[in-house]
This record gives C-alpha cells, sequence and structure tokens, in this order.
C-alpha cells in the first residue's frame, strides 16, 4: 500500500513553455503533498506543502507564481512550471502522507524535467 | 538553522562487510530521524525511523542509532550485498512544521562482489 505516482516520469521543453507534473497517491487519500526539488549529486530540497483545497506552502527563495500547484482532489496534486527555462531543468519528486500520520513520506518516482 | 551533513558522499566496500555511514545534525535535536534509500533516477524509499528517545533500531540487516548528546545517527547495513548500492539519505523533521523534511546529501554506497 501507500503508492505514490508521478506523470510523467520525464519531459523535455523548449525554453519559455509551461510544463505540468502531476502526482497522484494511487491506494489512499492524502490531505497533504511535498514537492521536492533534486539537483544532481545534491539533497532533496523542499519547495513547496500542497493541502488539499488550500493554498500551498512555499519554502522560502520558491516563487509561487513559476511554481503552480494545485491540490484540487485527496488523490492529486499538480505543479506547473510556467515559462520554463533551462536552470529549471531539475529532478522533481512529489511525496505524500497518510492521513494523521507525518512520520513517514512516500514518495513518487520523480519526473526529470529538461528545458532546452 | 538546522542542517544535516552527511560527511561520506561516497563509500565502498567489500560484499559480505558491515557498512556504516553517518549522519550529523547542527541544532536542535529532532523528535526522529528517518533513514531512506534512493536509487539513481528514482524518488526515496523510506527505511526506518528512529525516535529520539530510542538509542537503536533494527529491521532486518538494518541498523540505526541514534546519539543525541553527538548529535548524530549512524547507519548499518550488515552482511552487505551488491543489491545495497544506492545513495542513502539522513532526514528529520523540520520543526514545527506539518512534516516537513530536511534532507542530507546523502551517501552513495557501492558493494563490490
Amino acid at each position: 500500500g501507500a503508492v505514490v505516482s508521478q506523470h510523467p516520469s520525464w519531459v523535455i521543453c523548449k525554453s519559455g513553455t509551461s510544463v505540468k507534473i502531476e502526482c497522484r497517491s494511487l491506494d489512499f487519500q492524502a490531505t497533504t503533498m511535498f514537492w521536492y526539488r533534486q539537483f544532481p549529486k545534491q539533497s532533496l530540497m523542499l519547495m513547496a506543502t500542497s493541502n488539499e483545497g488550500s493554498k500551498a506552502t512555499y519554502e522560502q527563495g520558491v516563487e509561487k507564481d513559476k511554481f503552480l500547484i494545485n491540490h484540487a482532489s485527496l488523490t492529486l496534486s499538480t505543479l506547473t512550471v510556467t515559462s520554463a527555462h533551462p536552470e529549471d531543468s531539475s529532478f522533481y519528486i512529489c511525496s505524500a502522507i497518510l492521513p494523521l500520520s507525518i512520520n513517514e513520506q512516500f514518495f513518487g518516482p520523480g519526473t526529470r524535467l529538461t528545458v532546452l | 538553522s538546522q542542517k544535516i551533513e552527511q560527511n561520506s558522499e561516497a563509500l565502498n566496500i567489500q560484499e559480505g562487510k558491515t557498512a556504516t555511514l553517518t549522519c550529523n545534525y547542527t541544532n536542535y535535536s529532532p523528535a526522529y530521524l528517518q533513514w531512506y534509500r534512493q536509487d539513481p533516477g528514482r524518488g526515496p524509499v523510506f527505511l526506518l525511523l528512529i525516535r529520539e528517545n530510542e538509542k537503536e533500531k533494527r529491521k532486518e540487516r538494518l541498523k540505526v542509532t541514534f546519539d543525541t548528546t553527538l548529535k548524530q545517527s549512524l547507519f548499518h547495513i550488515t552482511a552487505s550485498q551488491p543489491a545495497d548500492s544506492a545513495t542513502y539519505l539522513c532526514a528529520l523533521l523540520d520543526g514545527g512544521s506539518q512534516g516537513n523534511l530536511i534532507f542530507g546529501k546523502g551517501t552513495k554506497l557501492s558493494v563490490k562482489p
């Protein structure tokens, strides 16, 4: 149980375009999901916390107008990278926690974004 | 602010030996500390959680210790196998948050046959 999926697994786009990444909890309802970014040989950096039915909470330094997060249902959160630039190229990973539990995060397989 | 240091970027050991990975944190002692495994191009997978009042936690060939005096956790894999080769991440809960984790950079373990 507690499986999280992401789609797409990889995407290549042109500079200036927008890309949407989906994160789904397949067998449980996730009121809270997290979005991370990981550059090569670096640690996972939390970008934002996504709460179902409310606005996302962004970490310092993350532009909320550039990284749009929508958590419209208990099983789906989306991250849209707007007007992508090459420096946005990274590995984007989402995670979810079980209701009433913050002890363990279940991570998706990640999405590799390459902006040309 | 809290920082996590995993001192070894890479660790190479022979199959059958015990791998020991180190995680140090700099500030307050967290309520608990977690270890994850991450394979290339994949998301992390939860392995173990150890609470601040626990000295040691075991799961099959894995053992984790937590020393709040030293502000350190050790992660051991006994009888290591080539399949254990991966990057291991240490993480702790960001104080006052709703489950936000702070991750170390990880240690890449390579187990040679």
